[in-house]
C-alpha cells in the first residue's frame, strides 16, 4: 500500500536557520503531494503542493520538489522564523481517484527560536 | 478562501454516553468530507469518507457501528461516537473537498478539530 515516510521531529531552529524537513514515500501509482501545516490549536492548513514528477511546489518560503527517481518531496526553506513553529505534515493523494484519500506521514514539529 | 468549521471544538463526556461532532463548510459545497483521528505526537488517520447522501465508507479497523456519520448535505457531515469510552479520546478533524473548484489536485479543506475527552 501507499505510505508517506517523513523525518523524525523534534527539529529546533535558531531564527534565519536553513530549514530541510525529509518526506519518502511508496506509492502504486502516480500521485500528487502535499505538505500540510498545523499551526498549534488550529486544523491543518496546505502549504504547498506538485503534481507530476519535477514540478516545484513554493508558498510563504517554503519549497519541495517532486523527485521520482528518489520518490522524495523534501521541504526547505532558506530562512525561517519564530511564526513558522508547527507541525508539518507530508501527504500524498491521487488524481481522479473516486475518494482522493490522503495518506500523511506521522508529522515533524518544528519549534524556531528567536 | 474556503473555510471548514466544526463544533463543538472541545467536549468532555461521561463514559458511555454519546457524543456528536458536526463538520460544516462554510463558503463552498462538498460532495466529499473526510473523517481523521490524530493521536497525540503522531499523524493523522483517516476514519471514513464521507459522500453526500450515502452511506460512508469506513477505513479497515474502524467500527461503523460506533463511528456513526451522516452527510445529509453538501455543507454537513456530522460523526457521532455512540457509547463513548476513555479510549475514544483523541482529536477528530474533519476535511472537505471543493467540488466547485474543478481542481485536479485533490486539496482538502481542513477543520480546526474537536477534542473529546472521555472521563
Amino acid at each position: 500500500g501507499d505510505s508517506v515516510t517523513q523525518m523524525e521531529g523534534p527539529v529546533t531552529l535558531s531564527e534565519e536557520a536553513f530549514l530541510t524537513i525529509n518526506c519518502t514515500y511508496t506509492a502504486t501509482g502516480y500521485p500528487s503531494l502535499f505538505w500540510y501545516v498545523q499551526y498549534p490549536g488550529e486544523g491543518l492548513q496546505l502549504l504547498l503542493k506538485a503534481t507530476k514528477a519535477d514540478d516545484k511546489g513554493s508558498n510563504k518560503g517554503f519549497e519541495a520538489t517532486y523527485r521520482k527517481e528518489t520518490t522524495s518531496f523534501h521541504l526547505e526553506k532558506g530562512s525561517v522564523q519564530v511564526s513558522d513553529s508547527a507541525v508539518y505534515f507530508c501527504a500524498l493523494s491521487y488524481s481522479g481517484g473516486s475518494n482522493y484519500k490522503l495518506t500523511f506521514g506521522k508529522g515533524t514539529l518544528l519549534t524556531v527560536n528567536p | 478562501g474556503a473555510v471548514v468549521s466544526q463544533h463543538p471544538s472541545w467536549v468532555i463526556c461521561k463514559s458511555g454516553t454519546s457524543v456528536k461532532i458536526e463538520c460544516r463548510s462554510l463558503d463552498f459545497q462538498a460532495t466529499t468530507m473526510f473523517w481523521y483521528r490524530q493521536f497525540p505526537k503522531q499523524s493523522l488517520m483517516l476514519m471514513a469518507t464521507s459522500n453526500e447522501g450515502s452511506k460512508a465508507t469506513y477505513e479497515q479497523g474502524v467500527e461503523k457501528d460506533k463511528f456513526l456519520i451522516n452527510h445529509a448535505s453538501l455543507t454537513l457531515s456530522t460523526l457521532t461516537v455512540t457509547s463513548a469510552h476513555p479510549e475514544d479520546s483523541s482529536f477528530y478533524i474533519c476535511s472537505a473537498r471543493d467540488i466547485t473548484s474543478g481542481s485536479s489536485y485533490n486539496e482538502q479543506f481542513f477543520g480546526p478539530g474537536t477534542r473529546l475527552t472521555v472521563l
